[in-house]
């Protein structure tokens, strides 16, 4: 069971916005900065959102990232198909002295 | 642009110790603000953090796997290594090296993955 908790499952229509929740604790999200990754099927991770809401050069701004509290947001706007993927946010936590994962979402574009 | 490329055993007996390599290029595994970290994913599961190498050779492991595990450095190669002792089937997973940059905890480069199955 991760730390980090996350819906098992989101889906949108193309063209919609989504929104992926991640929700953790006060040692954890609350205190350190999170990150997002996508992975689409048989690929490695891909770093999509670092810092709670900065994107690398080759992400979309399509994808925002957001972080109030002990939780934090990942929206994906203009929703494609080719965003079909599972979605995992990430960040340090005090107490472990590690890095957690939450436990995926994976994304389904009707 | 780094690249990393994992390599290594696909298959490993019960009891014995995984060892993986990560190879890197475009890049220095001894530049001074860089850590080289081992992730791992079950089929079908999640993703777990396994610890981190610093480029200076300090460690930091995750808690539930630390004492089984031990990661080094080998600059003449620009390679760093996982060994993983003690292996059961829950060890059987895709293995993952990334690269990230202190003081962050994020990973920007990540290598395309090593399957590894804990069978006899």
């Amino acid at each position: 069971q991760s730390v980090l908790t996350q819906a098992p499952s989101a889906s949108g229509t193309p063209g919609q916005r989504v929104t992926i929740s991640c929700f953790g604790s006060s040692s954890n999200i609350g205190e350190n900065t999170v990150e997002w990754y996508q992975q689409v099927p048989g690929a490695a991770p891909r770093l999509l959102i670092y810092s709670n809401n900065q994107r690398p050069s080759r992400v979309p701004d399509r994808f925002s990232g957001s972080r109030s509290g002990t939780s934090a947001s990942l929206a994906i706007s203009g929703l494609q198909s080719g965003d079909e993927a599972d979605y995992y946010c990430a960040t340090w936590d005090d107490s472990l002295n590690a890095v957690i994962f939450g436990g995926g979402t994976k994304l389904t574009v009707l | 642009q780094v690249l990393l490329q994992e390599s290594g055993p696909g298959l490993v007996k019960p009891s014995q110790t995984l060892s993986l390599f990560c190879s890197v290029s475009g890049g220095s595994i001894s530049s001074g603000s860089d850590f080289w970290n081992w992730i791992r994913q079950p089929a079908g599961k999640g993703l777990e953090w396994i610890g981190r190498i610093y480029s200076r050779g300090s460690t930091t492991y995750s808690p539930s796997l630390k004492s089984r595990v031990i990661f080094s450095l080998d600059t003449s190669k620009n390679q760093f290594s996982l060994r993983l002792n003690y292996v059961t089937a829950a060890d059987t997973a895709m293995y993952y090296c990334a690269k990230g940059q202190w003081p962050t905890h994020y990973f920007d480069y990540w290598g395309q993955g090593i399957l590894v199955t804990v069978s006899s």
